[in-house]
């Protein structure tokens, strides 16, 4: 089982519109982070959150934590072509060990953004 | 400043030989981490060190995966048999900070995508 599922898994829109993709878990993360990664490339980070209920802004990038710390949002305005890729989220939380942390990845939501 | 490398990019294998992925992280990160991509899995954490030293190698999934990293600017993954099952890109990344430390960022590389037939 996937500790963080992202959805939806794959979306194709149109130049201009507006998206939102989603990341959530049943466990709480001590903070979370939002990738891009584009083909034949290394994820890039893009934002970390890590209060819950917190609101951050990219530009056309707005990221949300869930005021419970499971889960979290992207919501992108205007998308344009430049903003096709594969969107990771990351959650932190202890590992076994208990002092430190280690980085769990979703799966992915792949966008493409169509001119 | 140059990012992680990591070499080859492409290694094309056939079964039951060894593979050897290479990575030379970021100067003066203290953290190192080896993924693994596929469709099916995502990326999964296999094995990461601070400070040259193994913390956590739980995500290594069996005892032909082996990790070293005997110097701060140098890590190895070895793959020893290796099966058709290994296939997937091999990501490095290095982060700044230990991993006791919360906020980490990670820096990938390019990957190494390996394909075993």
């Amino acid at each position: 089982t996937q500790l963080l599922e992202q959805s939806p898994q794959f979306l194709s829109i149109q130049e201009g519109e507006n998206l939102t993709v989603y990341c959530n878990s049943s466990s709480v993360f001590s903070s979370l982070q939002w990738y891009r990664q584009e083909p034949g490339e290394g994820p890039v980070l893009l934002v970390t959150v890590v209060t819950g209920g917190e609101v951050k802004k990219l530009k056309r990038l707005t990221f949300q934590f869930g005021d419970a710390r499971k889960d979290s949002s992207l919501h992108i305005t205007a998308a344009q072509p430049g903003d096709t890729g594969l969107y990771l989220c990351a959650g932190a939380r202890r590992g076994s060990g208990g002092s430190n942390y280690k980085l769990t990845f979703g799966k992915g939501t792949l966008l493409t953004v169509n001119p | 400043d140059a990012g992680v490398i990591q070499s080859p990019r492409h290694e094309v294998t056939e079964m039951g030989q060894e593979v050897t992925l290479r990575c030379k992280p970021i100067s003066g990160h203290n953290s190192l981490f080896w993924y693994r991509q596929t469709m099916m899995r995502g990326l999964e954490l296999l094995i990461y060190f601070n400070n040259n030293v193994p913390i956590d190698d739980s995500g290594m999934p069996e005892d032909r995966f082996s990790a070293k990293m005997p110097n701060a600017s140098f890590s190895t993954l070895k793959i020893q048999p290796s099966e058709p099952r290994d296939s997937a890109v091999y990501f490095c990344a290095s982060s700044p900070r230990p991993t006791r430390e919360l906020n980490t960022e990670a820096f990938f590389g390019q990957g190494t995508r390996l394909t075993v037939v």
